[in-house]
Protein backbone atom coordinates (compact mmCIF):
# COMPACT_ATOMS: atom_id res chain seq x y z
CA UNK A 1 0.00 0.00 0.00
CA UNK A 2 0.65 3.50 -0.47
CA UNK A 3 3.04 5.44 2.30
CA UNK A 4 3.00 9.15 2.60
CA UNK A 5 4.88 10.97 4.48
CA UNK A 6 4.51 14.78 5.40
CA UNK A 7 7.51 17.51 6.35
CA UNK A 8 7.44 19.85 8.31
CA UNK A 9 5.06 18.79 11.40
CA UNK A 10 4.95 22.46 12.30
CA UNK A 11 5.53 25.79 10.39
CA UNK A 12 5.71 29.23 11.90
CA UNK A 13 6.41 31.89 9.34
CA UNK A 14 5.91 35.81 9.01
CA UNK A 15 3.18 37.50 6.86
CA UNK A 16 4.26 37.91 3.88
CA UNK A 17 6.65 35.49 3.79
CA UNK A 18 5.88 31.63 1.93
CA UNK A 19 5.51 28.72 3.09
CA UNK A 20 6.35 25.22 1.64
CA UNK A 21 5.65 21.81 2.91
CA UNK A 22 6.63 18.93 1.47
CA UNK A 23 5.27 15.11 0.81
CA UNK A 24 6.50 12.33 -0.61
CA UNK A 25 4.82 8.80 -2.09
CA UNK A 26 6.41 5.30 -2.45
CA UNK A 27 4.09 3.86 -4.99
CA UNK A 28 5.52 4.90 -8.12
CA UNK A 29 1.69 4.18 -10.25
CA UNK A 30 0.37 7.05 -7.73
CA UNK A 31 -1.75 9.71 -10.14
CA UNK A 32 -3.64 11.74 -8.07
CA UNK A 33 -2.21 14.16 -4.92
CA UNK A 34 -4.54 16.56 -3.48
CA UNK A 35 -3.96 18.88 -0.54
CA UNK A 36 -6.37 19.77 2.60
CA UNK A 37 -6.37 22.32 4.97
CA UNK A 38 -8.18 21.58 8.20
CA UNK A 39 -9.00 24.79 10.65
CA UNK A 40 -9.22 23.50 14.58
CA UNK A 41 -12.61 22.01 14.56
CA UNK A 42 -13.70 21.89 11.41
CA UNK A 43 -13.45 19.90 8.18
CA UNK A 44 -10.67 18.96 5.53
CA UNK A 45 -11.10 21.46 2.75
CA UNK A 46 -9.98 20.44 -1.01
CA UNK A 47 -7.35 23.83 -1.62
CA UNK A 48 -5.78 22.31 -4.48
CA UNK A 49 -5.02 18.53 -6.30
CA UNK A 50 -2.34 17.65 -9.36
CA UNK A 51 -2.80 14.66 -11.28
CA UNK A 52 0.79 12.79 -12.41
CA UNK A 53 0.33 14.27 -16.38
CA UNK A 54 1.70 17.83 -14.90
CA UNK A 55 4.13 19.09 -12.92
CA UNK A 56 2.85 21.96 -11.38
CA UNK A 57 -0.69 23.69 -10.69
CA UNK A 58 -1.17 27.31 -9.33
CA UNK A 59 -4.67 28.88 -7.95
CA UNK A 60 -4.13 32.44 -6.64
CA UNK A 61 -1.41 32.44 -3.84
CA UNK A 62 -1.14 28.21 -3.58
CA UNK A 63 0.70 26.29 -6.02
CA UNK A 64 1.76 22.40 -6.01
CA UNK A 65 4.55 20.87 -7.77
CA UNK A 66 4.88 17.64 -8.25
CA UNK A 67 8.17 15.21 -8.99
CA UNK A 68 7.56 11.87 -10.12
CA UNK A 69 10.94 10.69 -10.43
CA UNK A 70 11.80 11.60 -6.93
CA UNK A 71 8.22 10.36 -5.59
CA UNK A 72 7.73 14.03 -3.87
CA UNK A 73 4.97 17.03 -4.55
CA UNK A 74 5.22 19.97 -2.74
CA UNK A 75 2.54 22.86 -1.62
CA UNK A 76 3.64 26.32 -1.77
CA UNK A 77 1.68 29.27 -0.47
CA UNK A 78 3.22 32.68 -1.26
CA UNK A 79 2.25 36.42 0.75
CA UNK A 80 0.97 34.39 3.62
CA UNK A 81 -1.82 35.79 5.52
CA UNK A 82 -3.02 35.00 9.59
CA UNK A 83 -5.93 32.97 7.98
CA UNK A 84 -3.72 30.74 6.37
CA UNK A 85 -3.08 29.47 9.75
CA UNK A 86 -4.42 25.69 9.72
CA UNK A 87 -3.05 22.36 9.46
CA UNK A 88 -2.64 21.20 5.94
CA UNK A 89 -2.71 17.15 4.88
CA UNK A 90 -1.60 15.74 1.83
CA UNK A 91 -2.75 12.64 0.11
CA UNK A 92 -2.13 9.92 -2.08
CA UNK A 93 -3.94 7.02 -3.54
CA UNK A 94 -4.02 4.18 -1.13
CA UNK A 95 -3.56 1.30 -4.01
CA UNK A 96 -1.20 3.52 -6.32
CA UNK A 97 -3.68 4.53 -8.95
CA UNK A 98 -7.20 5.78 -8.22
CA UNK A 99 -8.98 3.06 -8.12
CA UNK A 100 -12.97 2.47 -8.30
CA UNK A 101 -12.80 2.89 -4.37
CA UNK A 102 -11.27 6.57 -4.19
CA UNK A 103 -9.67 5.54 -0.78
CA UNK A 104 -6.64 7.92 -0.31
CA UNK A 105 -3.72 7.93 1.86
CA UNK A 106 -2.92 10.98 4.24
CA UNK A 107 0.08 12.47 5.65
CA UNK A 108 0.58 13.10 9.54
CA UNK A 109 -0.45 16.64 8.40
CA UNK A 110 1.76 20.01 8.68
CA UNK A 111 0.25 22.93 11.36
CA UNK A 112 0.94 26.49 9.83
CA UNK A 113 1.10 29.41 11.83
CA UNK A 114 1.54 32.71 10.62
CA UNK A 115 1.97 35.65 12.83
CA UNK A 116 1.48 39.36 11.73
CA UNK B 1 -21.07 22.77 -4.76
CA UNK B 2 -20.40 19.47 -3.01
CA UNK B 3 -21.62 19.62 0.15
CA UNK B 4 -21.68 17.17 2.87
CA UNK B 5 -23.47 17.61 5.80
CA UNK B 6 -23.21 15.03 9.17
CA UNK B 7 -25.90 15.36 12.35
CA UNK B 8 -25.01 15.32 15.07
CA UNK B 9 -22.19 17.77 14.74
CA UNK B 10 -21.52 17.06 19.17
CA UNK B 11 -22.95 13.81 21.02
CA UNK B 12 -22.49 13.17 24.40
CA UNK B 13 -23.30 9.71 25.64
CA UNK B 14 -22.74 7.31 28.53
CA UNK B 15 -20.65 4.22 28.39
CA UNK B 16 -22.33 1.08 27.27
CA UNK B 17 -25.26 3.10 24.75
CA UNK B 18 -25.15 3.36 21.31
CA UNK B 19 -24.50 6.76 18.38
CA UNK B 20 -26.11 7.11 15.34
CA UNK B 21 -24.10 9.54 12.84
CA UNK B 22 -25.66 10.33 9.68
CA UNK B 23 -23.86 11.58 6.64
CA UNK B 24 -25.68 12.94 3.65
CA UNK B 25 -24.17 14.04 0.07
CA UNK B 26 -26.31 17.66 -0.47
CA UNK B 27 -25.74 18.28 -4.19
CA UNK B 28 -24.61 15.56 -5.33
CA UNK B 29 -24.52 11.66 -5.72
CA UNK B 30 -21.90 9.91 -3.54
CA UNK B 31 -21.18 7.13 -5.51
CA UNK B 32 -18.71 6.05 -2.56
CA UNK B 33 -18.60 6.91 1.08
CA UNK B 34 -15.91 7.12 3.82
CA UNK B 35 -15.79 7.42 7.33
CA UNK B 36 -12.64 8.47 9.33
CA UNK B 37 -11.85 8.90 12.91
CA UNK B 38 -9.41 11.75 13.61
CA UNK B 39 -7.56 12.19 17.46
CA UNK B 40 -6.69 15.28 18.56
CA UNK B 41 -3.44 16.55 16.80
CA UNK B 42 -3.31 13.63 14.85
CA UNK B 43 -4.21 12.76 10.87
CA UNK B 44 -7.42 11.12 9.80
CA UNK B 45 -7.62 7.40 9.65
CA UNK B 46 -9.73 5.94 7.32
CA UNK B 47 -12.07 3.73 9.41
CA UNK B 48 -14.14 2.13 6.34
CA UNK B 49 -15.78 2.47 2.68
CA UNK B 50 -18.87 2.01 1.75
CA UNK B 51 -21.20 2.45 -1.54
CA UNK B 52 -24.56 2.20 -2.19
CA UNK B 53 -26.48 -0.92 -2.02
CA UNK B 54 -23.29 -3.22 -0.70
CA UNK B 55 -21.73 -4.18 2.46
CA UNK B 56 -19.02 -1.32 3.47
CA UNK B 57 -15.10 -2.78 3.47
CA UNK B 58 -13.50 -1.72 6.97
CA UNK B 59 -9.83 -0.92 7.16
CA UNK B 60 -7.97 -3.67 8.98
CA UNK B 61 -8.03 -3.10 13.01
CA UNK B 62 -11.65 -1.52 12.77
CA UNK B 63 -14.04 -4.27 14.41
CA UNK B 64 -17.05 -4.26 11.81
CA UNK B 65 -19.86 -5.16 14.28
CA UNK B 66 -18.40 -1.95 17.05
CA UNK B 67 -18.82 0.37 13.92
CA UNK B 68 -21.71 -0.60 12.06
CA UNK B 69 -22.22 1.07 8.48
CA UNK B 70 -25.23 1.65 6.04
CA UNK B 71 -24.96 3.19 3.02
CA UNK B 72 -28.73 3.29 2.18
CA UNK B 73 -28.66 5.81 -0.36
CA UNK B 74 -26.62 7.39 -3.31
CA UNK B 75 -26.85 10.24 -0.49
CA UNK B 76 -27.24 9.12 2.62
CA UNK B 77 -24.34 7.14 5.29
CA UNK B 78 -24.65 6.17 8.75
CA UNK B 79 -22.07 5.13 11.03
CA UNK B 80 -23.38 3.63 14.63
CA UNK B 81 -21.00 3.04 17.49
CA UNK B 82 -22.75 0.27 19.27
CA UNK B 83 -22.11 -0.15 23.28
CA UNK B 84 -19.92 2.79 23.04
CA UNK B 85 -16.57 3.42 25.34
CA UNK B 86 -14.19 6.37 26.23
CA UNK B 87 -12.15 5.05 24.35
CA UNK B 88 -14.29 5.59 21.21
CA UNK B 89 -14.68 9.27 22.12
CA UNK B 90 -13.16 10.75 19.08
CA UNK B 91 -13.52 13.31 16.28
CA UNK B 92 -16.12 11.09 13.18
CA UNK B 93 -15.64 12.85 9.88
CA UNK B 94 -17.10 11.41 6.52
CA UNK B 95 -16.76 12.40 3.33
CA UNK B 96 -18.78 11.78 -0.22
CA UNK B 97 -16.79 10.34 -3.50
CA UNK B 98 -18.53 11.46 -6.91
CA UNK B 99 -17.39 10.51 -10.06
CA UNK B 100 -14.19 11.96 -9.83
CA UNK B 101 -11.36 11.51 -7.70
CA UNK B 102 -12.05 14.36 -5.07
CA UNK B 103 -13.59 13.96 -1.72
CA UNK B 104 -15.48 16.13 -0.16
CA UNK B 105 -15.39 15.79 3.82
CA UNK B 106 -18.54 16.60 6.39
CA UNK B 107 -17.64 19.00 9.02
CA UNK B 108 -17.41 15.78 11.55
CA UNK B 109 -19.30 14.63 14.66
CA UNK B 110 -17.50 14.95 18.16
CA UNK B 111 -18.37 11.68 20.09
CA UNK B 112 -17.40 12.12 23.60
CA UNK B 113 -17.77 9.10 25.76
CA UNK B 114 -18.84 9.18 29.74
Amino acid sequence: GENVEQHPSTLSVQEGDSAVIKCTYSDSASNYFPWYKQELGKRPQLIIDIRSNVGEKKDQRIAVTLNKTAKHFSLHITETQPEDSAVYFCAAPRGGLVDSWGKLQFGAGTQVVVTP
Amino acid sequence: GAVVSQHPSRVICKSGTSVKIECRSLDFQATTMFWYRQFPKQSLMLMATSNEGSKATYEQGVEKDKFLINHASLTLSTLTVTSAHPEDSSFYICSGRALGDTQYFGPGTRLTVL
